[in-house]
């Protein structure tokens, strides 16, 4: 059975001390790995998608990796309005759903 | 543009009671999920539609559960004979097609009295 495994529960880091974000994973083919935002009371906000072993992602102040078994979010000089819940999901072939993870809650102090 | 819209946002219902939850995606999206979201949890996945094809019902938890999608656009999921266990955040997404990034709504916040 496809898991999600995310690291860790929660986080609390001070305005500009960098960090990564954990997700573990087993599917059985993997189509897609999907990283979101979410915030208090709204739907998840689309991040990155990363599709094979080896690609990476930037966006501002956060960037995608991906391995055979893991991805990283990795968070350079956070600001308090990266504060949020971060949530990976996969997608396995021949499967229609998206398998999330239960997300990290990060919290940037200023 | 118009993101996909849920409504209603917040919906306080009593144990046994029916209940209609809406979503509109975006126009032109294909690809229409509906996800569950309980306090602290992960998003589980209820149901996938795709065009005109019959529907991904794998995830529904019971047969109290069931939701349509009417002319490839608007779909309602509606939960008969509500139980306490139902209240969570339902969330709809939309995508153009299978492969490719969701785009989320707002959810409905379901509470069973």
């Amino acid at each position: 059975e496809d898991q999600v495994t995310q690291s860790p529960e929660a986080l609390r880091l001070q305005e500009g001390e960098s960090s990564s974000l954990n997700c573990s994973y087993t599917v059985s083919g993997l189509r897609g790995l999907f990283w979101y935002r979410q915030d208090p009371g709204k739907g998840p906000e689309f991040l990155f998608t990363l599709y094979s072993a080896g690609e990476e992602k930037e966006k501002e102040r956060l960037k995608a990796t991906l391995t055979k078994k893991e991805s990283f979010l990795h968070i350079t000089a956070p600001k308090p309005e990266d504060s949020a819940t971060y949530l990976c999901a996969v997608q396995a072939r021949g499967n229609n759903d998206m398998r999330f993870g239960a997300g990290t809650r990060l919290t940037v102090k200023p | 543009g118009a993101g996909v819209s849920q409504s209603p946002s917040n919906k306080v219902t009593e144990k046994g009671k029916d209940v209609e939850l809406r979503c509109d995606p975006i126009s032109g999206h294909t690809a229409l999920y509906w996800y569950r979201q309980s306090l602290g949890q992960g998003l589980e996945f209820l149901i996938y539609f795709q065009g005109n094809s019959a529907p991904d019902k794998s995830g529904l938890p019971s047969d109290r559960f069931s939701a349509e999608r009417t002319g490839g656009s608007v779909s309602t999921l509606t939960i008969q004979r509500t139980q306490q266990e139902d209240s969570a955040v339902y969330l709809c997404a939309s995508s153009l097609a299978l492969e490719g990034e969701q785009f989320f709504g707002p959810g409905t916040r379901l509470t069973v009295l």
